[in-house]
């Protein structure tokens, strides 16, 4: 079964700081790949999604994730963070031929600090 | 567009009970919506697909008779969970797919069950 890891559980910064979080998956296949966020108090919502073509992705409020497939790595990317990104950021992964069923990561926790 | 909608929001039960949480797509047509379960400080993890007018495909080890649910139409889903316990207590979320993008899943704010 495939399975998502994203190595960074907590992480704190301060506004203008840089962001990359990590996000692994363990299938060889085709897959699609996610970033979702989760904001104080609100539903899931899609920060971007890669599915085939150009490995950088853009999505949107500024951030962008690369896919590289020899690392099955999908990290995501913010140049200057802002504290409205206070949230929590999950990477998921479906599987071409898997019905579509998205296996999320354990989320990373983010804090910006003013 | 493309907003799903649960509701209740909150609900709090005795042991004992059945609870059932509706989910809806409000602007779009779902051919398939999900039903995940998420635990304090944990993911998303998947309890069932269900497609419309067919019964659900549910992951191993989630209880098909505890967890019930209805796909009856295109724009709405249930999960009823039957003969509630205390640890069923969790946030319950269900999403779902437009059929002309099948592989975007687009979320509801989900249900938090309390059962005491």
């Amino acid at each position: 079964a495939q399975s998502v890891s994203q190595h960074n559980h907590h992480v704190i910064l301060s506004e203008a700081a840089s962001l990359e979080l990590g996000c692994n998956y363990s299938y060889g296949g085709t897959v699609n790949l996610f970033w979702y966020v989760q904001y104080p108090g609100q539903h899931l919502q899609l920060l971007l999604k890669y599915f085939s073509g150009d490995p950088l992705v853009k999505g949107i409020k500024g951030f962008e994730a690369e896919f590289i497939k020899s690392k099955f790595s999908f990290n995501l990317r913010k140049p200057s963070v802002q504290w409205s990104d206070t949230a929590e950021y999950f990477c998921a992964v479906t599987q071409t031929g898997g019905g579509n069923k998205l296996t999320f990561g354990t989320g990373t926790q983010l804090k910006v600090e003013l | 567009g493309a907003v799903v909608s649960q509701h209740p929001s909150r609900v709090i039960c005795k042991s004992g009970t059945s609870v059932k949480i509706e989910c809806r797509s409000l602007d779009f047509q779902a051919t398939t919506m999900f039903w995940y379960r998420q635990f304090p400080k944990q993911s998303l993890m998947l309890m069932a697909t269900s497609n419309e007018g067919s019964k659900a495909t549910y992951e191993q080890g989630v209880e098909k008779d505890k967890f019930l649910i209805n796909h009856a139409s295109l724009t709405l889903s249930t999960l009823t969970v039957t003969s509630a316990h205390p640890e069923d207590s969790s946030f319950y979320i269900c999403s779902a797919s437009i059929a002309r993008d099948y592989n975007e899943q687009f979320f509801g704010p989900g249900t938090r069950l309390t059962v005491l």
